[in-house]
């Protein structure tokens, strides 16, 4: 079956370390987006890549790098200068055009120990 | 720009009760517009979409309407259990390709036996 796979579900981090969190797909989307969610929060686009070797920030980039070498592979590094880290990171993926929706995966949980 | 507004929960009912999430949105243009769930601990999944104006999506006993004269795609179903515990986002997408997938703040919903 196709879908977006993220690992690990859970990570947890020591303050001051990189961590990269990996998404991988299988639907042969172009565009995939990174989100963060924080408790009882709505959805953060943290950064997205419609393309390979292409990326652009979100909302909330500070702190994170990605890149897409890629179609299938998305990851992302939390670096040791996003000062509040602890959160939900929820990777997803879409055709990029019109009227499609995105496909999600299940999620991974970080916490800064 | 555009932007997707959902009624503030949580929302508290018990089984078998009638269930509304209002969801009204702004755009430029005429957007599809889909409803995800997300469960505890989770990734979000696709429960229905509606294309343009007076279609009605459908999934598991959920309906939504997509109502241009009101920019509203209202949530609804007849009878809840205690497994639709959840957060539901409305969202809107417009046709163009590149462009993102706009959330809603999330409503969660719990659901007592």
């Amino acid at each position: 079956d196709g879908g977006i796979t993220q690992s690990p579900k859970y990570l947890f981090r020591k303050e001051g370390q990189n961590v990269t969190l990996s998404c991988e797909q299988n639907l042969n989307h172009d565009a995939m987006y990174w989100y963060r969610q924080d408790p009882g929060q709505g959805l953060r686009l943290i950064y997205y890549s419609q393309i390979v070797n292409d990326f652009q920030k979100g909302d909330i980039a500070e702190g994170y790098s990605v890149s897409r070498e890629k179609k299938e592979s998305f990851p992302l590094t939390v670096t040791s200068a996003q000062k509040n880290p602890t959160a939900f990171y929820l990777c997803a993926s879409s055709i990029g055009e019109g009227s499609g929706g995105y496909t999600f995966g299940s999620g991974t949980r970080l916490t800064v120990v | 720009g555009d932007s997707v507004t959902q009624m503030e929960g949580p929302v508290t009912l018990s089984e078998e009760a009638f269930l509304t999430i209002n969801c009204t949105y702004t755009a430029t243009g005429y957007p599809s517009l889909f409803w995800y769930v997300q469960y505890p601990g989770e990734g979000l999944q696709l429960l229905l979409k509606a294309t343009k104006a007076d279609d009605k999506g459908s999934n598991k006993g959920f309906e939504a309407t997509y109502r241009k004269e009101t920019t509203s795609f209202h949530l609804e179903k007849g009878s809840v259990q205690v497994s639709d515990s959840a957060v539901y986002f409305c969202a809107l997408i417009m046709g163009a390709a590149g462009n993102k997938l706009t959330f809603g703040g999330g409503t969660r919903v719990l659901v007592k036996p």
